[in-house]
């Protein structure tokens, strides 16, 4: 149990267009879901942490209007990517967590990549 | 300073060795404790947490947490080739909403 499907996991876009990212708790229903960046050879950076039905929380240096955070239900969030630049190209991962558990699941990562 | 450190590395250690990765944080008031185990262009899979003071074994890995030393490791025992990854400690500070920090990484290669 606990899986959490993150769609698509590569895409390749033009520099300017918008780019939507899934994430859906398949089997269970998300408390809060958590969106990250990750570079080559770095750790992962949280970007964001999301609740169904109210706004993201953004951490610090993150831009709001540029990374779009959507989360209608407790089984889906969506990331956007607007006007996508060539440094935006990364590892995009999102995770979920449930009541009565410690752990976070993670999606299996998008690979953005801007031309 | 960090709030997750870890060791780079790359750590490489034989076929059938034990392999010990390390990790420090400096928030006093964290909670849980994670190993990750994160595979080249894969996403983060988890190896297992630790709440309390002492040690927790799981199979061939066991976590070490010393609240006071702020220190937790991991063991990996009889290394298998397989094993061979980037492991990511992660922590869950305190007030937190349960968001995971994590350190950069330790990269580990099992030789056969």
């Amino acid at each position: 149990g606990a899986v959490v499907s993150q769609h698509p996991s590569r895409v390749i876009c033009k520099s300017g267009t918008s780019v939507k990212i899934e994430c859906r708790s398949l089997d269970f229903q998300a408390t809060t879901m958590f969106w990250y960046r990750q570079f080559p050879k770095k750790s992962l950076m949280l970007m964001a942490t999301s609740n169904e039905g109210s706004k993201a929380t953004y951490e610090q240096g993150v831009e709001k209007d540029k990374f779009l955070i959507n989360h209608a239900s407790l089984t889906l969030s969506t990331l956007t990517v607007t006007s996508a630049h060539p440094e935006d190209s990364s590892f995009y991962i999102c995770s979920a967590t449930y009541f009565g558990r410690p752990e976070a699941f993670f999606g299996q990562g998008t690979r953005l990549t801007v031309v | 300073q960090k709030e997750v450190e870890q060791n780079s590395g790359p750590l490489s250690v034989p076929e059938g060795a034990i392999a010990s990765l390390n990790c420090t944080y400096s928030d006093r008031g964290s909670q849980s404790f994670f190993w990750y185990r994160q595979y080249s262009g894969k996403s983060p899979e988890l190896i297992m947490f630790i709440y309390s003071n002492g040690d927790k074994e799981d199979g061939r890995f066991t976590a070490q947490l010393n609240k006071a030393s702020q220190y937790v490791s991991l063991l990996i025992r009889d290394s298998q080739p397989s094993d061979s990854a980037t492991y990511l400690c992660a922590v869950n500070i305190a007030g937190s909403a349960r968001q995971l920090t994590f350190g950069s990484g330790t990269q580990l290669t099992v030789l056969p």
